[in-house]
C-alpha cells in the first residue's frame, strides 16, 4: 500500500485541463518541497515531467504544471492532448533517504 | 546522449540467484544515484533504493531491505541489482533511473525478470 494517495482515474476532452491529486503527510509531501511528477505509457519506461513540485524539464511541454499546498501536490495538465492519456505517478522524499511512489492516475482523453 | 541502458530479460526458477545491470553512458556516472523501481505486473512503480556511485553509499526502501542488493562498478559505470534466493513474487519490470536528491530524470529501459517453476 502506497504511502501516497492518488485518484485512479482522470478524463477529460482534448484542449481541456485535468488536475490529478497526490495527498501525503507532514512527512513527506508536506515536510519537503521533493515532489516530483512521472509519465508513463504502456510498455514505457516513466519520463520525469515535473520535478521540486513546479519545475519543468528541459523538453516537457508548458501545458504540464505542478503546485503543492499543505500535504497535497497536484499536476495539471492543461490542453490535453491524445498523447497525453497515460499513467501518471507522483514521488515524495519520504525523510531518512526513503522515497514514496503514488499509486498512479490513468488519465483518459475522451 | 545521456543514457543508461540495462541488461536483458531474465527467466529464473525459484531459489535460484539473479544479478541484473544497469550501465550509464554520456555524463559523469559517479555525481548521480542510480535508484532502482520496481513495477510488478499490471501495478504501479516502487522505488526499492539507491546507491551512490562515488562511494557505493546505499539507502534502501524499508519495504524492499534485506530482500535484494545494491551494488555498482564505477570502474565500469554500471550499477546492478542483485537477489541470492528468487521467488515467483520477485517477477516484475525492473527500472533503473539516475536520481539527484530531487527527482529521477533519466530511465533505464527495463528488465524484465520472469520467476518461474
Amino acid at each position: 500500500q502506497s504511502a501516497l494517495t492518488q485518484p485512479p482515474s482522470a478524463s477529460g476532452s482534448p484542449g481541456q485541463s485535468v488536475t490529478i491529486s497526490c495527498t501525503g503527510t507532514s512527512s513527506d509531501v508536506g515536510g519537503y518541497n521533493y515532489v516530483s511528477w512521472y509519465q508513463q505509457h504502456p510498455g514505457k519506461a516513466p519520463k520525469l515531467m515535473i520535478y521540486e513540485v513546479s519545475k519543468r524539464p528541459s523538453g516537457v511541454p508548458d501545458r504540464f504544471s505542478g503546485s503543492k499546498s499543505g500535504n497535497t501536490a497536484s499536476l495539471t495538465v492543461s490542453g490535453l492532448q491524445a498523447e497525453d492519456e497515460a499513467d501518471y505517478y507522483c514521488v515524495s522524499y519520504a525523510g531518512r533517504n526513503n522515497y514514496v511512489f503514488g499509486p498512479g492516475t490513468k488519465v483518459t482523453v475522451l | 546522449e545521456v543514457q543508461l541502458v540495462q541488461s536483458g530479460a531474465e527467466v529464473k526458477k525459484p531459489g535460484e540467484s539473479l544479478r541484473i545491470s544497469c550501465k550509464g553512458s554520456g555524463y559523469r556516472f559517479p555525481f548521480y544515484w542510480i535508484s532502482w523501481v520496481r513495477q510488478m505486473p499490471g501495478k504501479g512503480l516502487e522505488w526499492m533504493g539507491r546507491i551512490d556511485p562515488g562511494d557505493s553509499d546505499t539507502n534502501y526502501s524499508p519495504s524492499f531491505q534485506g530482500d535484494v542488493t545494491i551494488s555498482v562498478d564505477k570502474s565500469i559505470s554500471t550499477a546492478f541489482l542483485q537477489w541470492s534466493s528468487l521467488k515467483a513474487s520477485d517477477t516484475a519490470m525492473y527500472y533503473c533511473a539516475r536520481q539527484d536528491d530531487t527527482s529521477m530524470d533519466i530511465w533505464g529501459q527495463g528488465t524484465l525478470v520472469t520467476v518461474s517453476s
